[in-house]
């Protein structure tokens, strides 16, 4: 298995700019989940999904921060518009449906910059 | 103050000492406690996963649960380099849905060869 992808790995854009982060699940999983990692504020929720709906989202910061999850594969962050305290890691992780459900796995992350 | 507690670090210690990490926690309704490893600009991998209280073994790797007192641990036995990464706890709830999970700050450990 490929594991949780996440593109772009790196992405630096300016004050203002619209900004996309795509993840791909694990085949499988029915919970994706977004996190933000900052030095200051360590991982923290942003959404999360359950079967393609968001359940809980009360981690977005703010308006200009929204998730979609179109179909089982595919999720999508967007910050729009960007500013400077945007900058993190930005992490996506899948859930398995059975099992053990609690267990996260986790992408390679997208660095994000913001000048 | 945070649902969860656990102190940055940095941590350093030689090549074979024993390590522990440990994290407090305010909220009794914790049940499923979890240790992350995150090397450098990687992910975070699970890497204990505990129900209630008590202990857990794995090679090099105990995990205790204390809810008594709402504090957990980590105890890395003959420490390699290789285990130099940052180590994060997590916690969650069915209350809240089992899936959502609390985070540690993450503890920074360098194994010094």
């Amino acid at each position: 298995d490929a594991g949780v992808i996440q593109s772009p790995r790196h992405e630096v854009t300016e004050m203002g700019q619209e900004v996309t982060l795509r993840c791909k699940p694990i085949s499988g999983h029915n919970s994706l989940f977004w996190y933000r990692q900052t030095m200051m504020r360590g991982l923290e929720l942003l959404i999360y999904f359950n079967n393609n709906v968001p359940i809980d989202d009360s981690g977005m910061p703010e308006d200009r921060f929204s998730a979609k999850m179109p179909n089982a594969s595919f999720s999508t962050l967007k910050i729009q518009p960007s500013e400077p305290r945007d900058s993190a890691v930005y992490f996506c992780a899948s859930s398995p449906t059975s099992g053990r459900s609690d267990t996260q796995y986790f992408g390679p992350g997208t660095r994000l910059t913001v000048l | 103050q945070k649902e969860v507690e656990q102190d940055p670090g940095p941590l350093s210690v030689p090549e074979g000492a024993i390590v522990s990490l440990n994290c407090t926690y305010s909220n009794s309704a914790f049940q499923y406690f979890m240790w992350y490893r995150q090397y450098s600009r990687k992910g975070p991998e699970l890497l204990m996963y505990t129900y209630s209280s008590g202990n857990k073994e794995d090679g090099r790797f105990t995990a205790q649960v204390d809810k008594s007192s709402k504090y957990i641990s980590l105890f890395i036995r003959d420490s390699q380099p290789s285990d130099s990464a940052t180590y994060l706890c997590a916690m969650s709830s069915r209350a809240r849905g089992a899936q959502k999970l609390v985070f540690g700050q993450g503890t920074r450990l360098t194994i010094n060869p």
